[in-house]
């Protein structure tokens, strides 16, 4: 298994406070990718990271941040958390240089549950 | 938007049947890919077909791609009770940062 970890596993916040959610890996992968799934909706694209300070915004963006400032830790960011924040987030890393092609693996996921 | 949409979106068969899952997308394709997922954990992937590519074998996983329909079907042969997952298709456009589209997935269930 890639080496992919997420902390926390689960979290139960309120409405307003700030959350920061951390995907580590091992296996020095350039890119890393966040992902929300809910019922209904298959996995989004949060944010994700082609290097070190290298960000961009995914298909739903609003109300995260993120940040990588080394290549083994990619964090992501509720600012003001809100209920339809509640969710399972992914993390996820690629590596341009595998051969494969873009396969993504995948960390265990974060459930965040907002009330 | 998604891209990739999966169907059905649930599938009930008995071990030792056969299990397909379909995809179809909207956009032109660099590659397509199925990832599965175990109830409460992480995806992990199945299979990679690239856009030139019209079918390949990997085990049991059977995958097909129709560039002109922009569809693609995943076989599973001779399920098994552990094959009960989820199973999402996911599209790459093309581009540097080898961004994914998932579509929203089918639950497959194989009754032992």
């Amino acid at each position: 298994d890639a080496g992919i970890t997420q902390s926390p596993r689960h979290k139960v916040t309120e409405t307003g406070t700030p959350v920061t959610l951390r995907c580590h890996q091992t296996e020095n992968h350039r890119y890393m990718y966040w992902y929300r799934q809910d019922p209904g909706h298959g996995l989004r694209l949060i944010h994700y990271s082609y290097g070190v300070k290298d960000t961009d915004k995914g298909e739903v963006s609003d109300g995260y941040s993120v940040s990588r400032s080394k290549t083994e830790d990619f964090l992501l960011t509720l600012e003001s958390a809100t209920s339809s924040q509640t969710s399972v987030y992914f993390c996820a890393i690629s590596d341009s240089n595998s051969g494969r092609g873009n396969e993504q693996f995948f960390g265990p996921g974060t459930r965040l549950t907002v009330l | 938007s998604q891209q990739g949409e999966e169907d059905p979106q649930a599938l009930s068969i008995q071990e030792g049947e056969n299990a397909t899952m379909n995809c179809s997308y909207k956009t032109s394709i660099n590659n397509l890919q199925w990832y599965r997922q175990n109830s409460g954990r992480g995806l992990v992937h199945l299979i990679l077909i690239r856009s030139n590519e019209r079918e390949k074998h990997s085990g049991r996983l059977r995958v097909t791609l129709d560039t002109s329909k922009k569809s693609s079907s995943l076989l599973i042969t001779a399920s098994r009770a552990a094959d009960t997952a989820s199973y999402f298709c996911a599209t790459d456009a093309g581009g540097s940062n080898y961004k994914l589209t998932f579509g929203k997935g089918t639950l497959l269930t194989v009754n032992p």
